[in-house]
């Protein structure tokens, strides 16, 4: 069975550029999460997914990041304009539906904003 | 709110003796706590978790942990190290009830020497 998979794995680009993020998730797993890890803190929530809707997206830091789930399959995580503050490791991860078990992880795309 | 905390930065020890990755949770409701692993250039990888009943749990590579209610501390540890278990280590709780969302710590880097 294929894990969570992420694309690109790294990406660097300028400020005020415009970057996509794509997860796609276990096959069957309605639930799908984005985090980001700025170097050395912790690992922050973003948002939450049950199959298309937003359940949870109070991790969002602005406005500049729109994430989407169409047909609640894969997912892509847009930021746009990019800024320094944006760098880090973001990652997707995925779970079963209704089910209390462990979210398993891509291997995060590290994104470099210069 | 919910909120981990994983005291060491880094933790080093020699291959053969044992190890104890620390952490210490807060969490308004019964706890779901996870260990999550980190080798370098992968991503995070799902190591043991805790739901109910005994205190201590095994999982992946010989690690287990202990469930202490009273202390709000889920440490992780092994018998005995290897080299190759160096990486970064990652605790993280969620309320076991409802869409909850994964609040992780900062992580610890386990340094394991020859």
């Amino acid at each position: 069975e294929a894990g969570v998979t992420q694309f690109p794995s790294h990406s660097v680009i300028e400020k005020g550029q415009t970057v996509t993020l794509r997860c796609d998730p276990i096959s069957g797993h309605d639930n799908l999460y984005w985090y980001r890890r700025v170097m050395g803190k912790e690992i922050k929530f973003l948002l939450h997914f049950v199959k298309e809707s937003k359940q949870d997206e109070s991790g969002m830091p602005n406005n500049r990041f729109l994430a989407e789930r169409t047909g609640g399959t894969y997912s892509t995580l847009k930021v746009q304009p990019a800024e320094l503050e944006d760098s880090g490791v973001y990652f997707c991860a995925s779970s079963p539906p209704r089910i209390i078990t462990e979210a398993f992880f891509g291997q995060g795309t590290r994104l470099t904003v210069v | 709110a919910q909120s981990v905390a994983q005291p060491e930065d880094q933790v080093n020890v020699a291959e053969g003796n044992p190890l104890t990755v620390k952490c210490t949770y807060s969490v308004s409701g019964n706890p779901y706590l996870f260990w999550y692993v980190q080798y370098p250039n992968r991503g995070l990888q799902f190591l043991l978790k805790y739901i109910t009943g005994d205190n201590l749990v095994k999982g992946s590579y010989g690690f287990e942990a202990e469930f202490n209610k009273s202390q709000t501390s889920f440490h992780l540890k092994k018998p005995s190290a290897l080299v190759s278990d160096s990486a970064l280590y990652f605790c993280a709780v969620r309320l076991l009830s409802g869409y909850s969302t994964l609040t992780f710590g900062k992580g610890t880097m386990l340094l394991v020497s020859p």
